[in-house]
């Protein structure tokens, strides 16, 4: 089954603890995302990748980092969380940017305390 | 910097009734989605708009593009109470930084 796989889904952590939401996706799409969803803000997005090994920010990258070692994975990482960074995670793939519909994955609800 | 705004934010129809939800934004894109959301769920693609004039239906659901009044819209038809979910668009940001621009979304509800 195609699919987006995000783990955890949910997470409670402490100010300042690393930590890594992953991301997989077994489509072989080349496009990946990450985005936050607050409410009255809708979904933004944190960074994306094009491809292996290419990655750029997008509106709100700012505490999060992010890699592309592997066509399928890409994970997340905060390497501080702050009380601000508590939101709801998603990521998403698309065959190629732009052209296609992104698929999602179910989503990581982040408590940062 | 592109900026997506949909109307309403907040939708309460009865069944049975028409309703269309709007898209506005701010620079120029070929590339519209519509995504529906149910609460506690993920984001489910509705439709793919990539042209000036394309129009797509699904059931009860007709989208479409005008990418010359940068206006997208979704219609409903004859709502029922499965419509109810939250609906946002995304722009796609062409040129040198390729971001998904999302709307804040509209909730709908349709009561019987």
């Amino acid at each position: 089954e195609a699919q987006v796989t995000q783990n955890p889904r949910y997470l409670i952590t402490v100010t300042g603890k690393k930590l890594t939401v992953t991301c997989s996706q077994n489509m072989n799409h080349e496009y990946m995302s990450w985005y936050r969803q607050d409410p009255g803000l809708g979904l933004r997005q944190i960074y994306y990748s094009m491809n292996v090994e290419v990655t750029d920010k997008g509106d709100v990258p700012e505490g999060y980092k992010v890699s592309r070692k592997e066509k399928r994975n890409f994970p997340l990482i905060l390497e501080s969380p702050s009380p601000n960074q508590t939101s709801l995670y998603f990521c998403a793939s698309s065959k190629s940017y732009g052209n296609t519909e992104a698929f999602f994955g179910q989503g990581t609800r982040l408590t940062v305390v | 910097e592109l900026k997506v705004e949909q109307n309403p934010l907040f939708l309460s129809m009865q069944e049975g009734k028409n309703y269309t939800i709007y898209c506005n934004y701010s620079t120029t894109s070929d590339r519209l989605y519509w995504y529906r959301q149910d609460p506690g769920k993920s984001l489910e693609s509705l439709f793919v708009l990539l042209s000036n004039g394309a129009v797509k239906q699904e059931g009860r659901l007709m989208a479409s593009l005008d990418t010359k009044a940068r206006l997208s819209t979704l219609h409903i038809t004859a709502a029922v109470h499965d419509l109810s979910a939250t609906y946002f668009c995304a722009v796609f940001l062409q040129g040198g930084s390729e971001k998904l621009v999302f709307g804040k979304g509209t909730k709908l509800t349709v009561n019987p």
